[in-house]
């Protein structure tokens, strides 16, 4: 079964930092484009980053450039989201999605974060 | 980065149709055939419904179709059911970047 399991949200305080995991598994992870999408509560869906294949290019939503980081490790089928500096505003469930050709085929169960002192 | 536009709220009666539009500019809509819609129900994740533009993945009912003119994007739902009541996301590619649809809550009468 095609399947991805976010891990790693919880409560952290503003300015902390959180590391997400996403364990991909029924598929061959390294040949897929991965995201993270965010959805805050009572919210819309956002698109927050995405890296290629290979790890080798990686974009970001102008609201978590330069504090949030993408990254994967296709040995371990596993993508990461690093979140540093992090606001009251990045509260939400955050979604781990595979590309399958510019669209977003799979989704994971989505992890909460809250950011709040 | 803005998001598409989409309506807040359509309705309709079991079997109706409904129409859900998806406006965006001639930089993501407009300038790609990479426009989606997911449907999310409460608590659960989105599901795709519908991909570059008027695909329909394995499993989804034909009552769904997708469209597109110019930089607005659509999707149909025909003999509306029960089930279908949820929220709706358009999506499209905007290079190198994507932007959904604020989402538009579907109620069945």
């Amino acid at each position: 079964e095609v399947q991805l399991v976010e891990s790693g949200g919880g409560l952290v305080q503003p300015g902390g930092s959180l590391r997400l995991s996403c364990a991909a598994s029924g598929f061959t992870f390294g040949k897929y484009w991965m995201l993270w999408v965010r959805q805050a509560p009572g919210k819309g869906l956002v698109w927050v980053s995405f890296i290629k294949s290979d790890g080798s290019y990686t974009t970001y939503a102008d609201s978590v450039k330069g504090r949030f980081t993408i990254s994967r490790d296709n040995a371990k089928n596993t993508l990461y989201l690093q979140m540093n500096s992090l606001r009251a505003e990045d509260t939400a469930v955050y979604y781990c999605v595979r590309n399958g050709g510019y669209t977003f085929d799979i989704w994971g169960q989505g992890t909460m974060v809250i950011v709040s002192s | 980065q803005s998001a598409l536009t989409q309506p807040r709220s359509v309705s309709g009666s079991p079997g109706q149709s409904v129409t859900i539009s998806c406006t965006g500019t001639s930089s993501d809509v407009g300038d790609y055939n990479y426009v989606s819609w997911y449907q999310q129900e409460p608590g659960k994740a989105p599901r795709l419904i519908i991909y570059d533009v008027s695909k329909r993945p394995s499993g989804v009912p034909d009552r769904f179709s997708g469209s597109k003119s110019g930089n607005t994007a659509s999707l149909t739902i025909s003999g509306l059911q029960a089930e279908d009541e949820a929220d709706y996301y358009c999506c499209s590619y905007a290079g190198s970047f994507w932007v959904f649809g604020g989402g538009t809550k579907l109620t069945v009468l």
